[in-house]
């Protein structure tokens, strides 16, 4: 049964930094890993979907990475501003459905 | 290019009662999800219809929840009856019919609380 962990669950960084999420997978067989941004009372966004054959995906200031291999993804995003506070999800694609982390709630401080 | 939609955005009822939800997924999207999201979690899969019909619904609770999509469009969640712990925000989502890669674009959902 596929298990997907998120780490940290929160963090605060200040305005401008650089920051790395940790998405980990317990089953390496997965079609694609695609990583969510939900604001507070809203549904989710699709930020970055990263396919199995790839290693990884850039939009912007976001760099996401995988590796099946060890189960792990990253979401990269530089110079970090207060607009990108939400909470960050990564979602794993087994052979139909989709397995959700529970998230890490992100806030950048002017 | 409009988005997912949904209905009503926020219910309050009593334990016991039933409800149901509404969405209109992406014109063109061949595949809907339904997701419950409780409060601290991340949204699990309820039912995942593909056109008409359903392919995983394996975490649905058949016994008080349904869930139709009528002519591979629209769709209805509904729970009958509610309880406590079905206070939550249920999420609809649809995608694209690509075999292995898709982008799901979510709806805003509706936040139901059951007291």
């Amino acid at each position: 049964k596929q298990e997907v962990t998120q780490i940290p669950a929160a963090l605060s960084v200040p305005e401008g930094e650089n920051l790395v999420l940790n998405c980990s997978f317990t089953d390496s067989a997965i079609y694609n890993l695609q990583w969510f941004r939900q604001d507070p009372g809203k549904g989710l966004t699709s930020l970055l979907l990263i396919q199995s054959s790839q290693r990884e995906q850039t939009s912007g200031r976001l760099n996401a990475s995988l590796d099946k291999s060890s189960g792990r993804s990253t979401l990269y995003i530089a110079a970090s501003q207060p607009g990108d506070s939400a909470t960050y999800l990564c979602a794993v694609k087994g052979t139909y459905k989709y397995i959700f982390g529970t998230g890490t709630r992100l806030k950048v401080l002017a | 290019e409009a988005g997912v939609a949904q209905s009503p955005r926020y219910k309050i009822i009593e334990k016991r009662q039933s409800v149901a939800f509404w969405c209109n997924p992406i014109s063109g999207h061949a595949t809907l999800y339904w997701y419950q999201q409780i409060l601290g979690q991340g949204p699990k899969l309820l039912i995942q219809f593909q056109n008409n019909g359903v392919v995983d619904d394996s975490q649905l609770p058949k016994d008080r929840f349904s869930a139709e999509r009528l002519k591979g469009v629209d769709s209805t969640l509904k729970i009958q009856p509610a309880k406590l712990e079905d206070s939550a925000v249920y999420l609809c989502a649809s995608s694209l019919e690509v075999p292995q890669g898709e982008t799901q674009y979510f709806g805003p959902g509706t936040r139901l609380l059951v007291l």
